[in-house]
């Protein structure tokens, strides 16, 4: 199985700065890798697949990079209502696995 | 527009059954490949199978912890997605998503309790 390893577990950060979380995958998945927001009672939402593809309506200030077994989601400029919990999952191989998550909270 | 509707979870004791269906519209339901994810109370999301489009095969593959307990189908006449769980534990008490296996789109999750 690919391991997915996401960092940090938890930020907390300011309203306009700038953020990014690392996932590394135990294998190399190409740009199979996708990044999800899930707020509190619902569903995840895609944000970026594959690794570098902003999902349609999804904010500009979200952004996805990287291949092989370094990624990253940078939010450019923090706004409150990206307070959530952030999932990467990789789509090359089954069984599909995710990161642990990363929780942010606004300061 | 894409919709994924579960239904079915509830409160089962250790040992019993369940079935989650999940009513799919929006999309064309007979080509697309499907999965289960799951997520326990405060953790984080899991991965539990996904089946086929029948023009693909229609087969199945599940996660570790659940394979030999949990039979993912479909019906692609009523455009409908079911996971049956048999012997089921306290640690499969979560929320189980029906989603497109490509993870682009998403129900709103049933909430499964196995509790005696």
């Amino acid at each position: 199985d690919i391991h997915l390893t996401q960092s940090p577990s938890f930020l907390s950060a300011s309203v306009g700065d700038r953020v990014t979380i690392t996932c590394r995958a135990s294998l190399g998945i190409s740009s199979y890798l996708g990044w999800y927001q899930q707020k509190p009672g619902k569903a995840p939402k895609v944000l970026v697949y594959p690794a570098s593809t902003l999902q349609s309506g999804v904010p500009s200030r979200f952004s996805g990079s990287g291949s092989g077994t370094e990624f990253t989601l940078t939010i450019s400029s923090l706004q409150p209502e990206d307070s959530a919990t952030y999932y990467c999952q990789q789509l090359h191989s089954y069984p599909r696995t995710f990161g642990q998550g990363t929780k942010v909270e606004i300061k | 527009e894409v919709q994924l509707v579960e239904s079915g979870g509830g409160l089962v004791k250790p040992g019993g059954s369940l079935r989650l269906s999940c009513a799919a519209s929006g999309f064309t339901f007979n080509n697309a490949w499907m999965s289960w994810v799951r997520q326990a109370p405060g953790k984080g999301l899991e991965w539990v199978g996904r089946i086929k489009s029948k023009i693909d095969g229609g087969t199945a593959d599940y996660a570790a912890p659940v394979k030999g307990r949990f039979t993912i189908s479909r019906d692609d006449s009523k455009n409908t997605l079911d996971l049956q769980m048999n012997s089921l534990k306290a640690e499969d008490t979560a929320v189980y998503y029906c989603l497109t296996d490509m993870s682009d789109y998403w129900g709103q999750g049933t909430l499964v309790t196995v509790s005696s």
